[in-house]
């Protein structure tokens, strides 16, 4: 059963630490979003990568925030320094086919910036 | 750009009850996704049904069927015989298909009754 994998599922942090989540993608799947969900805010993507390249990070504050794929297997999201409204739970998907199909959702990590 | 409304933001029934959720969208695109997706308490995003606009025939995947109308921008979602294990926050949501970025609506929470 194929599935996306995070890490860590949950993170509790002091505001200017560095905190760094993780994803694995399902294997085969050319394209991985992270997104960012609050209460005030909903569901809000944050960063897309196809076939490991950047497309589109409008969604990210640029000064804090950076994602990456390093490989196919893997990619990550960044924060530094961290700040208390950093606090949300932030999800990895990944789709086949360019992205317009199917997303399929890791189970979050929840981040808690004190 | 679009936009998904989703006007009721809780809803409850009987467990065994029918139950509609509602959702109208905005775009300017020809073609493009639709979903509904389903986040129990876990916080999991999980897929339940999907629809591709250029199919009039609506989705159904076993209680879960959808009310599409592409000229009205409506996409709603029926649940037959609801089951406690139904009750989560559901999200309807928009893909285009020249780019994969999901765009969620606000969510409705559901709670079936025993």
């Amino acid at each position: 059963d194929a599935r996306v994998t995070q890490t860590p599922r949950h993170k509790v942090t002091e505001m200017g630490q560095e905190v760094t989540m993780r994803c694995q993608p399902i294997l085969g799947h050319n394209t991985v979003f992270w997104y960012r969900q609050t209460m005030m805010q909903g569901l809000e993507l944050l960063a897309y990568f196809r076939n490991r390249a950047p497309l589109d990070d409008s969604g990210m504050p640029k000064d804090r925030f950076s994602a990456e794929m390093p490989d196919a297997t893997l990619a990550t999201l960044k924060i530094q320094p961290s700040e208390p409204r950093d606090s949300a739970v932030y999800f990895c998907a990944s789709g086949p086919r360019g992205g317009t199909d199917t997303q399929y959702f890791g189970p979050g990590t929840r981040l808690t910036v004190l | 750009a679009q936009t998904v409304t989703q006007s009721q933001p809780e809803m409850s029934v009987q467990e065994a009850e029918t139950v509609t959720l509602s959702c109208t969208y905005d775009t300017s695109e020809s073609n493009y996704y639709l979903f509904w997706y389903k986040q129990p308490p876990s916080r999991q995003m999980i897929l339940v049904i999907r629809q591709e606009a250029y199919k009039q025939q609506n989705a159904t995947e076993n209680r879960f069927s959808v009310n599409f109308q592409k000229a009205a921008k409506s996409f709603s979602l029926k649940i037959s015989d609801s089951q406690l294990g139904d009750t989560a926050m559901y999200f309807c949501a928009f893909a285009g298909t020249s780019y994969g970025k999901l765009t969620f609506g606000q969510g409705t929470i559901l709670t079936v009754h025993p």
